[in-house]
């Protein structure tokens, strides 16, 4: 399979900082990453879609200016979660698509947020 | 809105039984049809991925299509106390759009 990684696995920060983390795809080139979140003992919720070269397509109910997506190759997107407040914590996953012998999509570790 | 239902579960079976997880969805036009394992705390594994209609096995893992039904299940055989873990089902969208569709995971415990 194809193998995601992400940075950082966890960081605690205090309200009102800016989180960036990284996704990675390392044997492959993905043209397409997604973000996703995922409360305690909920569902995963995608929040975006990442496109290299071009802007993050952004699910209903995701706010833009506070999730700031960047997808400058093609090989890196990276999610800054902008003025982090304790309600942004979470376990926000990477997934990168990928053609191997069918269309599928495989995720990264995860970066578990607390912002205190 | 499509829609991809799975009982949350959980759904306990001793070890060495044959532990059944199923799946239903909305969108008839979907084609891609994916099983995710998620462990507590970690991220989702793709376990196993099917497009046609009947049954695909891989190992201990067997998953079945139906598109009639819009049904698609999972059966794990001589199931193991590692497989405890969040099972998710996922469908990829119909109409040239990748972005597939997660359910909520049902929540297998195998028991010694």
């Amino acid at each position: 399979g194809a193998v995601v990684s992400q940075h950082p696995s966890r960081v605690i920060c205090k309200s009102g900082t800016s989180v960036k983390i990284e996704c990675r795809s390392l044997d492959f080139q993905a043209t397409t990453m997604f973000w996703y979140r995922q409360f305690p003992k909920k569902s995963l919720m995608l929040m975006a879609t990442s496109n290299e070269g071009s802007k993050a397509t952004y699910e209903q109910g995701v706010e833009k200016d506070k999730f700031l997506i960047n997808h400058a190759s093609l090989t890196l997107s990276t999610l800054t979660v902008t003025s982090a407040h304790p309600e942004d914590s979470s376990f926000y996953i990477c997934s990168a698509r990928v053609y191997l012998n069918s269309d599928t999509q495989y995720f990264g570790p995860g970066t578990r947020l607390t912002v205190l | 809105q499509k829609e991809v239902e799975q009982n949350s579960g959980p759904l306990s079976v001793p070890e060495g039984a044959i532990a059944s997880l199923n799946c239903t969805y909305s969108d008839r036009g979907s084609q891609s049809f994916f099983w995710y394992r998620q462990y507590s705390g970690k991220s989702p594994e793709l376990i196993m991925s099917i497009y046609s209609n009947g049954d695909k096995e891989d190992g201990r893992f067997t998953a079945q299509l139906n598109k009639a039904s819009q049904y698609v299940s999972l059966l794990i055989r001589d199931s193991q106390p590692s497989d405890s873990a969040t099972y998710l089902c996922a469908v990829g969208a119909s109409g040239g759009s990748y972005i597939p569709t997660f359910g909520r995971g049902t929540s297998l415990i195998v028991h010694p």
